[in-house]
């Protein structure tokens, strides 16, 4: 079982629109939970964070975490090309201090 | 305030040969990490330095290695090159638990 799991998409949505990206990790234990965006050819980005249940919003994002189910989520409002990318969630364990990385959700935000 | 800087961009190598490449951490950051990935995939964790010493290293083999200076910059040594070696590298500073990636270097094994 992987460490991480995301859907590997593609991720097709209209402009405008919610795009909803999932992430799985397996170690119960797992305490820090982030999400970066890559554009083609470039390196990961920030763009959010979360340690604990429930939802934080920055802008037009939405993580949200579920630690019984082992779950989390980024929630794209107002989706724009711009946001066309790859999304790859990280997560960091217990007692840890790498990142560990799911393959990325590949997001296309079409016109 | 600068961010993470990498060098160098691109670099070719033939396999056998040795790499070296740098990076320097974003202002008030104490903590770098090096980061291989390959096409499609996620990042895979290669080691973190902390206060001048290899804290956590990943699965990579010992040809991988590493340092970090006084000034918290650091470098990633690579020996014996193999084509599977080609990769993005990337290097990620931090003070606490968020983690910032610097533009990457390319390496290219032929």
């Amino acid at each position: 079982q992987k460490e991480v799991e995301q859907n590997s998409g593609p991720l097709s949505v209209p402009e405008g629109a919610i795009a909803s990206l999932n992430c799985t990790y397996s170690d119960r234990g797992s305490q820090s939970f982030f999400w970066y965006r890559q554009y083609s050819g470039k390196s990961p980005e920030l763009i959010m964070f979360i340690y604990s249940n429930g939802d934080k919003e920055d802008g037009r994002f939405t993580a949200q975490l579920n630690k019984a189910s082992q779950y989390v989520s980024l929630l794209i409002r107002d989706s724009q090309p711009s946001d066309s990318a790859t999304y790859l969630c990280a997560v960091v364990r217990s007692n840890d201090y790498k990142l560990s990385f799911g393959a990325g959700t590949t997001v296309t935000v079409r016109a | 305030d600068a961010g993470v800087t990498q060098s160098p961009t691109h670099l070719i190598k033939t396999r056998g040969q040795q790499v070296t490449l740098r990076c320097s951490p974003k202002s008030g950051h104490d903590t770098v990490s090096w980061y291989q990935q390959a096409l499609g995939q996620g990042p895979q964790f290669i080691f973190q330095y902390y206060e001048e010493e290899e804290r956590q290293r990943g699965n990579f083999p010992d040809r991988f290695s590493g340092h970090q200076f006084p000034n918290y910059s650091s470098e990633l040594n690579v020996n014996a090159l193999l084509l599977g070696d080609s990769a993005l590298y990337l290097c990620a500073s931090s003070f606490r638990q968020e983690q910032f990636f610097g533009p990457g270097t390319r390496l290219t094994v032929l």
